[in-house]
């Protein structure tokens, strides 16, 4: 148990379907990320959110919508995706501190897109 | 902008092999470097950690890394792997709060 929640754990969507992912950590962190790992690939840093503020957004399509509605959840909402978005979506989170704490990671969401 | 290197995609060892898995880094600054390992069907998860000081980082299970500054180089060691070592590994470096990944390296222990 890594203190780090994913659900749901499998997603097949259609591509015109509307979905969330949802995070939830019990570490009582202050940092929360997601991450979109494909194979062969490096991990894809997508947003960032430290104090319940996005910090970071990588370039993401608006067709991810990442929610934060406290320290210790967070959302993704998927909307008109593409097949190539199918990929290992990763939370994580860590502590707001210096030098910065490692990651702790959730198990994924594994997305198929149809 | 920052990046993280690692040369070998996938390894293949018999047990009680020594390992060694390369892991570059791009920045020249102060940077904090960590290995991660993934093993079949679980979570990412912190095998050892750099952020200043001896430069050889000894992990759980064996593992150790040694930074070396002059080659922006901080390789994954293991004297003697196990089947048990049978996973994924990631190399990260970690500047100004932004988190940057390897590609992975699979490796995989025959018994």
């Amino acid at each position: 148990e890594t203190g780090v929640t994913q659900t749901p754990r499998h997603l097949v969507m259609g591509m015109t379907n509307k979905k969330s992912l949802k995070c939830e950590q019990h570490l009582g962190h202050n940092a929360m990320y997601w991450y979109k790992q494909s194979a062969k690939k490096p991990l894809e840093l997508m947003f960032v959110y430290s104090l319940e503020e996005r910090v970071e957004n990588n370039s993401v399509p608006s067709r991810f919508s990442p929610e934060c509605p406290n320290s210790s959840h967070l959302f993704l909402h998927l909307h008109t995706l593409q097949p190539e978005d199918s990929a290992l979506y990763l939370c994580a989170s860590s502590q707001e501190r210096t030098p910065k704490g490692e990651q702790y990671f959730g198990p994924g969401t594994r997305l198929t897109v149809t | 902008a920052q990046s993280v290197s690692q040369h070998n995609h996938h390894v293949i060892l018999s047990e009680a092999a020594s390992l060694e898995l390369g892991c570059n880094y791009s920045y020249g600054g102060t940077v904090n470097l960590f290995w991660y390992v993934q093993y079949p069907g679980q979570h990412l998860q912190l095998l050892l950690k750099y952020f200043s000081g001896d430069p050889l980082v000894k992990g759980i299970k064996g593992f150790e890394a040694e930074f070396i500054k002059s080659k922006f180089s901080f390789n994954l060691r293991k004297p003697s792997v196990q089947w048990s070592d049978t996973a994924e590994y990631f190399c990260a470096s970690e500047r100004w709060g932004k988190f940057y990944f390897g590609s992975g390296t699979k490796l995989n222990v025959k018994p």
